[in-house]
């Protein structure tokens, strides 16, 4: 069974540049997530999507991101104008359930660097 | 909200020994507290999880405690190898609209 894919895997930007991530889940997921993993912290959620509708937003600085999952399946992230706090690694993951009491299936991540 | 504090940071033991990571949660509504592990360049993988139901789950080498009383849980690692060097994050949810909250990480080095 193919994991959650990811791309790209690196990214360097200078700030006030766009830039936008892309994630494939694992087929059949019915949930998807993007979190924000900053070097030595825990991964921090930032959008959860159920199918193609958006379950929780409320930790997406929407004034620069943005989330879409079209048709249910793959899902696109963007971040313009960037600065220089949003380097980190940005973490896709999915579930089959719809219950967040299930486990999560990461992809490799997204590693941003803004300069 | 939920919050998950996560000890400690870093954890050094010799090949062999025990390692135990402990983790408290804010939100008694918390039910499913699993456990990732994070090797480098790679995203967190689950090792084992734990729901409210249950007070203890042991995977071989993996065990997990759970004290909904106290709201901690706990990590525990025998016979530790060196392919046991990685981060670990405990996590917590409550289901339905809870969030799926992550601790922030213990790195676990073992000393061959």
């Amino acid at each position: 069974e193919a994991g959650v894919a990811q791309s790209p895997r690196y990214k360097i930007i200078e700030k006030r540049q766009s830039v936008a991530f892309w994630c494939n889940p694992i087929s059949g997921h019915a949930t998807l997530y993007w979190y924000q993993q900053i070097l030595g912290q825990g991964p921090k959620l930032l959008i959860q999507f159920q199918n193609n509708g958006v379950v929780d937003d409320s930790q997406l600085p929407k004034d620069r991101f943005s989330a879409e999952r079209l048709k249910g399946v793959d899902s696109t992230l963007k971040i313009q104008p960037a600065k220089l706090e949003d380097s980190a690694v940005y973490l896709c993951a999915s579930s089959p359930v719809g219950t967040n009491t299930g486990e999560l299936f990461f992809g490799e991540g997204s590693r941003l660097t803004v300069l | 909200g939920e919050n998950v504090e996560q000890h400690p940071s870093t954890l050094s033991v010799q090949e062999g020994d025990s390692a135990v990571i402990k983790c408290t949660y804010s939100d008694s509504a918390s039910n499913y507290f699993p456990w990732y592990k994070q090797e480098l360049g790679k995203g967190p993988q689950l090792i084992i999880d734990i729901r409210s139901n249950v007070g203890e789950k042991k995977d071989q080498r993996i065990a997990v405690t759970l004290n909904k009383t106290a709201k901690h849980f706990s990590l525990h690692i025998t016979e530790t190898q060196p392919e046991d060097s990685a981060v670990y994050f405990c996590a917590a949810s409550g289901g339905g609209t809870y969030k799926y909250i992550f601790g922030t990480g213990t790195r676990l080095k073992v000393l061959a």
